[in-house]
């Protein structure tokens, strides 16, 4: 495999339901990233993960909990999510969270609809 | 503070037409910029940059885009527009170390032909 990729594709859940997102990358980069992109609103930076620590939360409710156990892996977790917070969640890795934050190399993106 | 305006919500063009998304930055200075393209069910991919020196930059797909400071605009052209290119185009900037990317709303390009 190369590039990013996201697991599951597609997720349905109730307002009530634990899940996670998957994210892995196999560039080899060292800062990874979780983006909401909903329709008719720019795409939001949610968290940044450099080197395995969380550089930045942009003020993102705690109902989303994000896990990077390593600099190839980010997860997303969910629970009592809001049906406001259906949307396309994307994941992209960068080889430098600094000097390179603009080339991002996305994943294909997880469709969540919360019921 | 800090944005990306992207003017244009959908553009429509011909098949072998010219095109020209537009985007302007607001920004103190002169950011690193820039553009994305998103096909329908896709992430984004990377299409260009600019950081510094000649202010026309060369991408993939056939596309470039010119800087222009007096204007604080860096729009995306394309000689000759394939069908392939229908997609949502996003433009983005940042300045140097620790600031975030910042996107604008995108622009939804159809091509007809």
């Amino acid at each position: 495999e190369t590039g990013v990729t996201q697991t599951p594709r597609h997720l349905v859940m109730g307002m009530t339901n634990k899940k996670s997102l998957k994210c892995e990358q196999h560039l080899g980069h060292n800062a990874m990233y979780w983006y909401k992109q909903s329709a008719k609103k720019p795409l939001e930076l949610m968290f940044v993960y450099n080197f395995k620590e969380q550089t930045e939360n942009n003020s993102v409710p705690s109902r989303f909990s994000p896990e990077c156990p390593n600099s190839s892996h980010l997860f997303l977790h969910l629970h009592t999510l809001q049906p406001e917070d259906s949307a396309l969640y994307l994941c992209a890795s960068s080889q430098d969270p600094d000097r390179e934050a603009g080339e991002l190399f996305f994943g294909e993106g997880s469709r969540l609809t919360v019921l | 503070a800090q944005s990306v305006t992207q003017p244009d919500i959908h553009i429509t063009v011909s098949e072998g037409a010219s095109l020209e998304l537009r985007c302007n930055y607001s920004y103190g200075a002169t950011p690193y910029l820039f553009w994305y393209v998103q096909s329908p069910g896709q992430g984004l991919q990377l299409l260009l940059k600019y950081f510094s020196g000649d202010t026309l930059v060369q991408g993939i797909k056939g596309f470039e885009a010119e800087f222009k400071r007096s204007q604080s605009s860096f729009n995306l052209r394309k000689p000759s527009v394939h069908w392939s290119d229908a997609a949502e185009y996003f433009c983005a900037a940042h300045m140097e170390y620790g600031n975030k990317l910042v996107f604008g709303a995108g622009t939804i390009l159809r091509v007809k032909s």
